[in-house]
């Protein structure tokens, strides 16, 4: 069966500081991969989805960036972190053809920036 | 553009009570429509879905009609249970591209 895993889960960072969060799914071959963002009172934000190892597309211009070195590993990355990138982040998979499928999302990782 | 808008929650609701939420799209293309449910706690989970106008979605007693002509997707329970309570998310996805899309969410809470 597929799972994913995501780390860490929780993380308190200082402003300026970088960040990576790991995503990696398993049993599963060429998973499309997500990363959403989840802040009270706006739901769930698309940041990135790739399609294939090296290729992200991003959905929102921010401090943020996204990259997937390998078929099933996907990293959410900032070289100085801001306030506003407190949140819970959620990294998701999901087969071909996606509008007929589902997502399938992993514990998240509750980022604090102080 | 694509975008979901859900009804504003919270909504609280006695047991046994009928529950609607409310959600409406903007989408290119014909969408895929979906319920997502998020229990307190777990991680989110795949309710009930449709893929092409005038489908139905069900599971668990919920049902949501795909409207093409009014471009919404509520969802509906006839009586609802205090296991339901949850944060409920309506989502879609073009049939142009692999981008899924959320809405706001909606709580639910469901009392004795």
């Amino acid at each position: 069966s597929q799972t994913i895993h995501q780390w860490p889960a929780t993380l308190v960072q200082p402003v300026g500081s970088p960040l990576s969060l790991e995503c990696t799914v398993e049993g599963t071959s060429n998973p499309n991969l997500y990363w959403y963002r989840q802040a009270a009172g706006r739901g769930l934000q698309l940041l990135f989805y790739s399609v294939g190892i090296g290729q992200i597309s991003s959905e929102v211009p921010q401090n943020l960036s996204a990259s997937r070195p390998q078929d099933r590993q996907f990293i959410l990355s900032s070289k100085k972190l801001l306030l506003s990138d407190s949140g819970f982040y959620l990294c998701a998979w999901g087969f071909e053809p996606m509008n007929t499928g589902e997502l399938f999302f992993g514990e998240g990782s509750r980022l604090t920036v102080l | 553009g694509n975008s979901v808008t859900q009804m504003e929650g919270p909504v609280t609701l006695s047991e046994e009570a009928f529950l609607t939420i409310n959600c409406t799209y903007t989408a290119t293309g014909y969408p895929s429509l979906f319920w997502y449910v998020q229990y307190p706690g777990e991680g989110l989970q795949l309710l009930l879905k449709a893929t092409k106008a005038d489908d139905k979605g069900s599971n668990k007693g919920f049902e949501a009609t795909y409207r093409k002509e009014t471009t919404s997707f509520h969802l509906e329970k006839g009586s609802v249970q205090v296991s339901d309570s949850a944060v409920y998310f309506c989502a879609l996805i073009s049939n142009t591209g692999n981008q899924f899309y959320f809405g706001t969410g909606t709580s639910l809470t469901v009392i004795p």
